[in-house]
């Protein structure tokens, strides 16, 4: 299957600062990519979807301006947490996928820890 | 609203036996479903994916069914072994929402004793 890359892996972070998390799609272009957030022993939350050249879409409860998205190309979308806080910490996912009825492949994920 | 849900949320079997995952939506008004593999702090590994306009997908010693009309997905799990220890989730892409994001159940942890 197709490869989404997510990086870094893990990242340790103080209060206050920011943190950007990448995501690309190796081997295809991804027209539209999704961001989610995983707590401990729960789903997956999705957080926003970004279309490229466009303003992602947040979901309901999440904060635009301190989750930044940006999808600058059909490869790369990234995520910002900006001004980092201890609730923050979690572990967060990307996915891409084509189109509507296509598989969806998922990043390795980001263990986030804001200390 | 879709919801999906997984049962049941934990399963513990001995190497060699085969078990079912259960998995249920309440809108049937989906582009297809996907089974989901996560070991502990990692991503997600695709297992399978099912249209809404198929009845099942095999992969090795995987098997998913899906009925759509009665909102129902299965993942049958042949000749468990340790390594299929991880959690399953299962995910479905709406037709009726913006968008075309999945959304998931909160999946089933499986552990396979040696």
């Amino acid at each position: 299957g197709a490869v989404v890359s997510q990086h870094p892996s893990w990242v340790i972070c103080k209060s206050g600062t920011s943190v950007k998390i990448e995501c690309r799609s190796l081997d295809f272009q991804a027209t539209t990519m999704f961001w989610y957030r995983q707590f401990p022993k729960q789903s997956l939350m999705l957080m926003a979807t970004s279309n490229e050249g466009s303003k992602a879409t947040y979901e309901q409860g999440v904060e635009k301006d301190k989750f930044l998205i940006n999808h600058a190309s059909l490869t790369l979308s990234t995520l910002t947490v900006t001004s980092a806080h201890p609730e923050d910490s979690s572990f967060y996912i990307c996915s891409a996928r084509v189109g509507h009825n296509t598989e969806a492949f998922f990043g390795q994920g980001t263990r986030l820890t804001v200390v | 609203k879709q919801e999906v849900t997984q049962i049941p949320a934990a399963l513990s079997v001995p190497e060699g036996e085969n078990l079912v995952l259960n998995c249920s939506f309440t809108d049937s008004a989906i582009y297809n479903l996907q089974w989901f593999r996560q070991d502990p702090g990692k991503g997600l590994t695709s297992l399978l994916l099912i249209q809404s306009s198929q009845r099942e997908q095999t992969s090795g010693r995987l098997n998913a069914s899906l009925d759509k009309s009665s909102g129902r997905s299965t993942l049958y799990i042949a000749a468990s072994q340790p390594g299929d220890s991880a959690t399953y989730l299962c995910a479905v892409s709406p037709q009726n929402q913006a968008g075309t994001a999945l959304i998931f159940g909160k999946g089933t942890t499986l552990s396979v004793s040696s």
